[in-house]
């Protein structure tokens, strides 16, 4: 597509129940980035894939939180047995990756999980 | 590891007048630097970025940023805000090692531009 698409773009959910957020990033793009915005503050890094390499999970805050990503293409990020403090808004990026030219990432219109 | 300070969760100017917000950064390999824009109720936008060569960048929207390696820092700077210039604005950073092309982003800064 000619940007990063996210889905859903709102989701409300209730304590306690698993939910899966998705990207679809540009395509061609090998890198792809996962961050949380919470209401007024920065972007809190959770994890990065590039190509087949291990994903960077340093950022996944507890065991709740994966994601996983086909090949080059989409990624599902999912939070079991959600918590109030995971609302938030999920934002995905892609980028074309590798360690040479200009890479800067593209971002989706984010996620709005509201965990009740 | 890299990292991004902002320095100014808030800052206001009024209309006409400079802009100035403030970026240091850490990291152990030369870093590509970007700063990024977010408008209300809208998605990240890139404003300008720093590669490699001319460490004075221009951006979009009449932004620019320099990069300065010997006080680690890319400040964004406009002459003449607009009332169009309010949003958010993030620093980050790429630093190029073997896996580290991890984006990093800065707390972010929220710019008001006052009449």
């Amino acid at each position: 597509g000619a940007g990063v698409s996210q889905s859903p773009s709102n989701k409300v959910t209730e304590k306690g129940k698993d939910v899966e957020l998705r990207c679809d990033p540009i395509s061609g793009h090998t890198a792809l980035y996962w961050y949380r915005q919470r209401l007024g503050q920065g972007l809190e890094f959770l994890i990065y894939f590039q190509g087949n390499s291990a994903p960077d999970k340093s950022g996944l805050p507890s065991d709740r939180f994966s994601a996983e990503r086909t090949g080059e293409s989409v990624s599902t990020l999912t939070i079991q047995r959600t918590q109030q403090e995971d609302s938030a808004v999920y934002l995905c990026a892609s980028s074309s990756g590798g360690t040479k030219g200009l890479t800067e990432a593209f971002f989706g219109q984010g996620t709005r999980l509201t965990v009740v | 590891a890299q990292s991004v300070t902002q320095l100014g969760s808030h800052v206001s100017v009024s209309e006409g007048a400079l802009v100035l917000l403030r970026c240091n950064y850490s990291s152990s390999v030369p870093p590509y630097l970007f700063w990024y824009v977010q408008y209300p109720n809208q998605g990240l936008q890139l404003l300008l970025k720093y590669t490699t060569g001319a460490t004075l960048v221009k951006g979009i929207n009449g932004f620019e940023a320099e990069f300065k390696k010997s006080e680690t820092s890319f400040h964004l700077t406009k002459p003449s805000a607009h009332m169009s210039d309010a949003a958010e604005y993030f620093c980050a950073v790429r630093g190029l090692t073997g896996g580290g092309n991890k984006l990093t982003f800065g707390t972010g800064t929220q710019l008001k531009v006052e009449l």
